[in-house]
């Protein structure tokens, strides 16, 4: 089986930097993806890793370290419509390459 | 219409009534999903298709039953429900469920309250 641990909530400021780590357990990883779920909405994708390092698109970035069975989303420069959230999911293809999902960290953005 | 769609988009039903979920996706994509969202749970995994064939069943109880008439649709036929079966259930598609940077795309899902 899996386990993926993710921080409930956090808050953070406008304009701010904030960082939401997801850490894992599995057999087979092939693949970690980062989605935003704005509250009453589908989850829309983020980010991809399934190499180590840091990928970087915009604002957000992703953070993949395999051998720690850990990620990050880092968000800059953060604005209101940021406050979602944050899905962490592995792929694992022990399991058909299918998704588990991880609880999600709720953020809060204040002004 | 684009993406992905689901209706209807909230649902109340008594324990003894049947209906359908529907999921329809513009994308040309060869995967479908169902998931179900609870509070305070993490997204589960119910079903997955794959060119029109059932290739996961995530040990869903029987009440649930899905359907995938052709790539494009998808349904989830529900009877005798438990109200701790009231939650939020997604669609998902996805070019198929393979490895790669294929994510997977989610439709708004339909909020379901069982009375």
């Amino acid at each position: 089986g899996q386990n993926i641990d993710q921080p409930t909530e956090m808050t953070a400021t406008e304009g701010a930097i904030v960082q939401i780590n997801c850490t894992y357990q599995t057999s087979g990883f092939n693949g970690l993806f980062w989605y935003q779920q704005h509250a009453g909405e589908a989850p829309t994708f983020l980010s991809y890793n399934v190499l180590d390092g840091l990928e970087e698109k915009g604002r957000f970035s992703s953070f993949l370290s395999r051998s720690k069975g850990y990620s990050y989303l880092l968000l800059k420069e953060l604005q209101m419509k940021d406050s979602a959230s944050y899905l962490c999911a592995v792929r694992d293809n022990n399991a058909g390459n299918m998704l588990t999902f991880g609880g999600g960290t709720r953020l809060m953005v204040k002004p | 219409e684009t993406g992905v769609t689901q209706t209807p988009r909230h649902l109340v039903m008594g324990m003894t009534n049947k209906k359908s979920l529907k999921c329809e996706q513009h994308l040309g994509h060869n995967a479908m999903y169902w998931y179900k969202q609870s509070a305070k749970k993490p997204l589960e995994l119910m079903f997955v298709y794959s060119l029109e064939e059932r290739v996961e069943n995530n040990s869903v109880p029987s009440r649930f039953s899905p359907e995938c008439p052709n790539s494009s649709h998808l349904f989830l036929h529900l009877h005798t429900l438990q109200p701790e079966d009231s939650a939020l259930y997604l669609c998902a598609s996805s070019q198929e469920p393979s490895g790669g940077a294929d994510e997977q795309f989610f439709g708004p899902g339909t909020r379901l309250t069982v009375l």
